[in-house]
């Protein structure tokens, strides 16, 4: 059974930079498929933020592409989200998801970590 | 990007009605476009991908149908466990992925 946990520090200071690890059991980021990160503010939509494969090819969305790096270390079988120069704006409850192999659409989740970028 | 529209913002229905979710793309995404179901404080779950396949495990109530710009989730009989907030998401384009607004299906 594929399951993703999100895990980082919940809070992080304006201007700091914002950091999550998505650890993956049950299957491999060898698999050729691709692995996104999605936030949520509180009481508001999805933004799809970007996407990595297992050979470290990203794609970014474009308005956040100067500020985010995403990552994969196959040894640990994690997925990393960097973002800096963080604002409030930035508060959010950060997911990673799978991109379904065979299947459109992301089809395994996390659970999700709500990081709050405050002072 | 391209734009996704989804309507209404919100919805109250019955148990057992019949109901339609529409969602609007700002240009032809051919049949790229996937729906997610969305409870308080849990992620997203998929339900339905390219338009109108079935994920599994989902039940046969719930239906996806459109294409190019405009599609919609019907779900045929609402039960108690379908009141949630549901998203569209285009994956037409594969550098820019975008998700609706949502819908939120509330208890009439």
């Amino acid at each position: 059974q594929v399951q993703l946990q999100e895990s980082g520090p919940g809070l992080v200071k304006p201007s700091g930079t914002l950091s999550v690890t998505c650890t993956v059991s049950g299957d491999s980021l060898s698999r050729s498929t691709w692995w996104s990160w999605v936030r949520q503010p509180p009481g508001k939509g999805l933004e799809w933020l970007g996407e990595v494969f297992h050979s470290g090819n990203t794609n970014y969305s474009p308005s956040l592409k100067s500020r985010v790096t995403m990552s994969v270390d196959k040894s640990k079988n994690q997925l990393s989200l960097k973002l800096n120069s963080v604002t409030a704006a930035d508060t959010a409850m950060y997911f990673c998801a799978r991109a379904g192999v065979g299947v459109g659409g992301f089809d395994y989740w996390g659970q999700g970590i709500l990081v709050t970028v405050s002072s | 990007d391209i734009q996704m529209t989804q309507s209404p913002s919100s919805l109250s229905a019955s148990v057992g009605d019949r109901v339609t979710l529409t969602c609007r793309a700002s240009l032809n995404i051919k049949k790229y476009l996937n729906w997610y179901q969305q409870k308080p404080g849990k992620a997203p779950k998929l339900l339905i991908y390219t338009t109108s396949n079935l994920q599994d495990g989902v039940p046969s109530r719930f239906s996806g149908s459109g294409s190019g710009t405009d599609f919609t989730l019907t779900i045929s009989s609402l039960q108690p466990e379908d009141f949630a907030t549901y998203f569209c998401q285009q994956t037409y384009d594969t550098l820019m992925y975008t998700f609706g607004q949502g819908t939120k299906l509330e208890i009439k």
